[in-house]
């Protein structure tokens, strides 16, 4: 079964850029998407389809990619973007999630 | 805007069957566009998907959970469903619905419900 690799926490300094990297065999030729959860709140999609936003997704949310690797990057983080981020790809019609990476914005 | 509530028991115990309900308000469930589908989150825990299903009830399961579930779609209440068996205190999760958006195959979680917490105890 296919298998998605995230690390299990980043901190990033306020006003930084985070990177957060999934990982996964050939996941480049896959689309991914990124949620974003808050704690007691329901996942919130913030990238679909690689590098896009939905609507009300701040500018600074953006996504890539490529090889065995896609990543989140957050520019400029703030205070309210600590959260777990969770990557998520369809393999042969099933969905598979990543692990989920904790943000910390120190 | 769209709404997904979940409906159903806050505590199950061991060896019975979970059913819980997905309404979907400000939009159709017969949408030719989206699939339904359901997540769950052990305490603590990541995302684990459980299942989708289409309005004409096709459905799409976890490989390693299908022998207990059962997710099925009734039209005429704007409503999906989950029917999961044999539960034990390793399936106390929160249990997500959401809504699939996009390309076949490449499709996103676009819109989720709140979440309901299902606690398996005797």
């Amino acid at each position: 079964s296919y298998e998605l690799t995230q690390p299990l926490s980043v901190s990033v300094a306020l006003g930084q850029t985070a990177r957060i990297t999934c990982g996964g065999n050939n996941i480049g030729s896959k689309n991914v998407h990124w949620y974003q959860q808050k704690p007691g709140q329901a996942p919130v999609l913030v990238i679909y389809r690689d590098s896009n936003r939905p609507s009300g997704i701040p500018e600074r949310f953006s996504g890539s990619n490529s090889g065995n690797t896609a990543t989140l990057t957050i520019s400029r983080a703030q205070a309210g973007d600590e959260a777990d981020y969770y990557c998520q790809v369809w393999d042969s019609s099933i969905v598979v999630f990543g692990g989920g990476t904790k943000l910390t914005v120190l | 805007q769209l709404q997904l509530q979940e409906s159903g028991p806050g505590l199950v115990k061991p060896s019975e069957t979970l059913s819980l309900t997905c309404t979907v308000s400000g939009g159709s469930i017969s949408s030719s566009n989206y699939y339904w589908g359901w997540i769950r989150q052990p305490p603590g825990k990541g995302l684990a998907w459980i299942g989708n299903i289409y309005y004409t009830g096709t459905t799409y399961y976890n490989p390693s959970l299908m022998s207990r579930v059962t997710i099925s779609v009734d039209t005429s209440k704007n409503q999906f469903s989950l029917k999961f068996s044999s539960m034990t205190a390793a399936d106390t999760a929160l249990y997500f619905c959401a809504r699939l958006n996009g390309p076949t195959q490449k499709r996103e979680f676009d819109y989720w419900g709140q979440g309901t917490l299902v606690t398996v105890s005797s």
